[in-house]
């Protein structure tokens, strides 16, 4: 069965410091990975997918397959960047698979 | 347009009691799917449906069941409640089934049940 894993529950960073949220999957085709965000009183929103190789608010995720990975990185920090973190896989037609998220917290 | 919605936005149930949920998916999307959210658990997936049809079921009791209609607007009922249940329930639509995928959210239905 397809696995997401988040290790870090809560991640705790200083602002203008780089931020490397991981998510590990377990799946050895190719499936399609996602990063969600939910922000305070906020619903949860697409940030951004694998297959887009797009960067959004200054974030970026690269695949690995030899890993197995798809880390959300930022160069640098911002406060409005707080929120709790999903990464979600799918293959085919099946169902969201998401981790428990990461609860990025920055730091003034 | 505007965004999914979902009815009612908080419901306090006694055990044994029964609850419908509302969706109602962006206009145009025929996808739906359901998740619960708890702080141990995390978002796991109920079920979903496309064009009225269940396509694919999460690991939950039998008490948990939904469905579609024909404007795309869906219905979860959970029956015989127990305090395990208590959780956010969140409704999510898509417009497509393929690649690429991507689900829009709504606020969610936080359910108590006492």
């Amino acid at each position: 069965a397809q696995r997401v894993t988040q290790p870090e529950k809560l991640l705790s960073v200083f602002k203008g410091a780089p931020v490397e949220l991981k998510c590990n999957y377990s799946y050895s085709g190719s499936p399609e990975l996602f990063w969600y965000v939910q922000y305070s009183r906020q619903r949860l929103q697409l940030l951004l997918r694998h297959i887009s190789r797009e960067s959004i608010k200054g974030f970026t995720a690269d695949l690995n397959k030899g890993e197995t990975s798809f880390h959300l990185k930022k160069p640098f920090a911002q406060e409005e960047d707080s929120a709790m973190y999903y990464c979600a896989l799918r293959r085919g037609n099946t169902p969201l698979v998401f981790g428990k998220g990461t609860r990025l917290s920055v730091i003034a | 347009k505007a965004g999914v919605t979902q009815t009612p936005r908080y419901l306090i149930k006694t055990r044994g009691q029964q609850v419908t949920l509302s969706c109602s998916p962006i206009s145009g999307h025929r996808s739906v799917s359901w998740y619960q959210q708890t702080p141990g658990q995390g978002l796991q997936f109920l079920f979903e449906y496309f064009s009225e049809t269940q396509r694919n079921k999460g690991n939950f009791p039998g008490r948990f069941s939904g469905r579609q209609f024909s404007n795309s607007r869906s219905e979860m009922n959970v029956s015989t409640l127990e305090l395990g249940d208590s959780a956010l329930y969140l409704c999510a639509s898509s417009p497509r089934d393929t690649s690429p995928y991507e689900q829009y959210f709504g606020p969610g239905t936080r359910l108590t049940v006492t």
